[in-house]
């Protein structure tokens, strides 16, 4: 069955702390990568997306994310992160038109 | 520029009850998505329309959802006889292409629905 599994559910750090979100998936065949973003009051926004060539891929806001197939993994990682990065973030795969959304993992970043 | 627009954004309704939640996508999207989010989780897939059409309607979860896109723009999601289950945010999201061709889902705020 397709699935994406996010295994921490809520995360706090400090601003300048580093960042990595983990994300596993299980899915048949070639598969699209996303991280959406969810920040406070408001709606649903890409962050970032692979769909094929450097595993590494930089979205906006200083984000990046590695694809790695063996591990059926494609991380969120941020070197620095910062106040504004407070949020709700959600992996998702598909590659087709039906994204396949994990729970979400949320993000808490004090001063 | 206008993004996704959903109305209303709340509906509170009873146990049996019909509703309707509206999507007005960004102009001159193709694609349109309506997703499910319950408290706690991720977007649930429901349908997604190229233009007019249901290409993939496999993540209703009953034949109490329905949704139409008649004139490619706006979409309908229609719900029939609610239950207290059918109680979550109902997104929709647009994008020029399909996600499939590498084109992000634009999103809407949702429509929170409670069925008391």
């Amino acid at each position: 069955a397709q699935s994406v599994s996010q295994h921490n559910h809520h995360v706090i750090l400090s601003e300048a702390a580093s960042l990595e979100l983990g994300c596993n998936y299980s899915y048949g065949g070639t598969v699209n990568l996303f991280w959406y973003v969810q920040y406070p009051g408001q709606h649903l926004q890409l962050l970032l997306k692979y769909f094929s060539g450097d595993p590494l891929v930089k979205g906006i806001k200083g984000f990046e994310a590695e694809f790695i197939k063996s591990k059926f993994s494609f991380n969120l990682r941020k070197p620095s992160v910062q106040w504004s990065d407070t949020a709700e973030y959600f992996c998702a795969v598909g590659n087709t038109d039906k994204l396949i959304f994990g729970t979400g993992t949320r993000l808490q970043v004090f001063p | 520029g206008a993004g996704v627009s959903q109305t209303p954004s709340n509906k509170v309704t009873e146990k049996g009850k019909y509703v309707e939640l509206r999507c007005d996508p960004i102009s001159g999207h193709t694609a349109l998505y309506w997703y499910r989010q319950s408290l706690g989780q991720g977007p649930e897939f429901l349908i997604y329309f190229q233009g007019t059409g249901a290409a993939d309607d496999s993540g209703l979860p009953n034949d109490r959802f329905f949704a139409v896109r008649p004139e490619g723009s706006v979409s309908t999601l229609k719900i029939q006889r609610t239950e207290r289950g059918d109680s979550a945010v109902y997104l929709c999201a647009s994008s020029r292409s399909g996600a499939g061709e590498g084109a992000p889902l634009h999103f809407g705020n949702g429509t929170r629905l409670t069925v008391t």
